[in-house]
């Protein structure tokens, strides 16, 4: 059974620095992409970024590119996405999907997700 | 602002049909497959439909999916109460070199 376990829900003061992560199971982690989702409170979806764990290439969306860093520890089967420094606006639910590495990125889908972790900033 | 746009809300009763539109550019849905999600309150998305009109197994045939040019439609038939969910459409956009999303239609079962 595929399943994408992300971490819990984080309290972070703005300026503070911060890593979620994504455990997988179920499949072979380094044949997929995983991406990372931003939902932010009320509001809809918002493609961050991808990595393949296989080869550790990454993509980003240029509105998160230099905001956030995705990298991936095939030996845990995890992936992570961090913050250097997190501000108020970054308060969201973060989603992990997978992405089948037999499609290319243009054509592909995300056919598993997280269950999703909550970053709360507040000062 | 999102790249698709998707209308805010739409409603059906019971058993009717109801489609959910999805609009874009010739750098998004003109150019790739769109796919289709829905979420329930306070739960991840679920995918509904890839490559433009196929359903991943499990998902009912009452769902489908369609693409015309630079746009793209849900349909979903035999509307039933468990359908309220939130739908959110999706493509890769050239431009952006990124997975762009839609805005999520409401759907709502009166």
């Amino acid at each position: 059974e595929v399943q994408l376990i992300q971490s819990g829900a984080e309290v972070k003061k703005p300026g503070e620095s911060l890593r979620i992560s994504c455990q997988a199971s179920g499949y072979t982690f380094t044949n997929y992409w995983i991406a990372w989702v931003r939902q932010m409170p009320g509001k809809g979806l918002e493609w961050m970024g991808i990595i393949f764990p296989g080869d550790s290439k990454t993509k980003y969306s240029p509105s998160f590119q230099g905001q956030v860093t995705i990298s991936a520890d095939t030996s845990l089967t995890t992936a992570y996405l961090q913050w250097s420094s997190v501000k108020a606006s970054d308060t969201a639910i973060y989603y992990c999907a997978r992405h089948p590495g037999n499609y290319k990125l243009w054509s592909g889908f995300f056919d598993f997700w997280g269950q999703g972790t909550l970053v709360a900033v507040s000062s | 602002q999102s790249v698709l746009t998707q209308p805010p809300s739409a409603s059906g009763t019971p058993g009717q049909r109801v489609t959910i539109s999805c609009s874009g550019s010739s750098s998004n849905i003109g150019s790739n497959a769109v796919t289709w999600y829905q979420q329930f309150p306070g739960t991840a998305p679920k995918l509904l439909i890839f490559s433009n009109n196929q359903r991943p197994s499990g998902v009912p045939d009452r769902f489908s999916g369609s693409k015309s040019g630079t746009s793209a439609s849900l349909a979903i038939s035999g509307l039933q109460s468990g359908d309220e969910a939130d739908y959110y459409c999706a493509a890769w956009d050239v431009s952006l070199n990124a997975w762009v999303f839609g805005g999520g239609t409401k759907l709502t079962a009166l």
